[in-house]
């Protein structure tokens, strides 16, 4: 099993309706939970972070953690066709290494259609 | 601007060359990241730095080396590259809490094509 496994898309979504994005986790230890957007040929950018159960709003987008699921998404309301691109979910870990690992998802590609 | 910077932001490179990648922040940030983003393979770890002084390993780190000198660099160098690392390549950082709630911000990029 992936450590961390995301819808596998893509997903497209006419203007103005809810994306749904989801991520699985494999390690119950994980710690704080992030969702990047990434444009074409740009680099990730950090959007939402979670750490507690529960959902976390940022304007339109709210982050939701499940951490006995082991299951975290992101909803974005009100889409927009600026919204179109990859959504990399992000794990991270400190567990008995030296470092804390972030471990990404494959991402999932989101069209927003006009 | 406050942020990571790269260096260059792209190159051609002929396999068995030298070649070193630049990685600037000024954030302040303790810890600095080397990922490598392939298609269908995500983003890989390749070496990271929690601290000024302090080098580790990632998953992928062969073929690749580091150093921290002081806090805000972090060069990436390819002893001999090899088709097979080309890449796109991004630096990040974070402040590296120990608590583990530390977000990452990554470095614009460099899209490297060895041949």
């Amino acid at each position: 099993q992936k450590e961390v496994e995301q819808n596998s898309g893509p997903l497209s979504v006419p203007e103005g309706a809810i994306a749904s994005l989801n991520c699985t986790y494999s390690d119950r230890g994980s710690q704080s939970f992030f969702w990047y957007r990434q444009y074409s040929g740009k680099s990730p950018e950090l959007i939402m972070s979670i750490y507690s159960n529960g959902d976390k709003e940022d304007g339109r987008f709210t982050a939701q953690l499940n951490k006995a699921s082991q299951y975290v998404s992101l909803l974005i309301r009100d889409s927009q066709p600026s919204d179109s691109a990859t959504y990399l979910c992000a794990i991270f870990f400190m567990g008995g290494t030296s470092y804390g690992k972030l471990t990404f998802g494959q991402g999932t590609i989101l069209t927003v259609h006009p | 601007i406050a942020g990571i910077t790269q260096a260059p932001t792209s190159q051609i490179l002929a396999a068995g060359r030298r070649m070193t990648l630049r990685c600037t922040q000024d954030m302040r940030h303790n810890a600095m990241y080397w990922y490598r983003q392939d298609l269908g393979l995500g983003l890989r770890l390749i070496h990271y730095s929690n601290t000024a002084g302090t080098t580790g390993k990632g998953e992928v780190p062969d073929g690749y080396s580091v150093s921290r000198a002081n806090t805000d660099d972090f060069p990436l160098t390819l002893a001999s590259a090899v088709p097979s690392q080309t890449s796109v390549y991004f630096c990040a950082s974070s402040e590296n809490h120990p608590t583990g709630n530390n977000e990452q911000f990554f470095g614009p990029g460099t899209r490297l094509t060895v041949l």
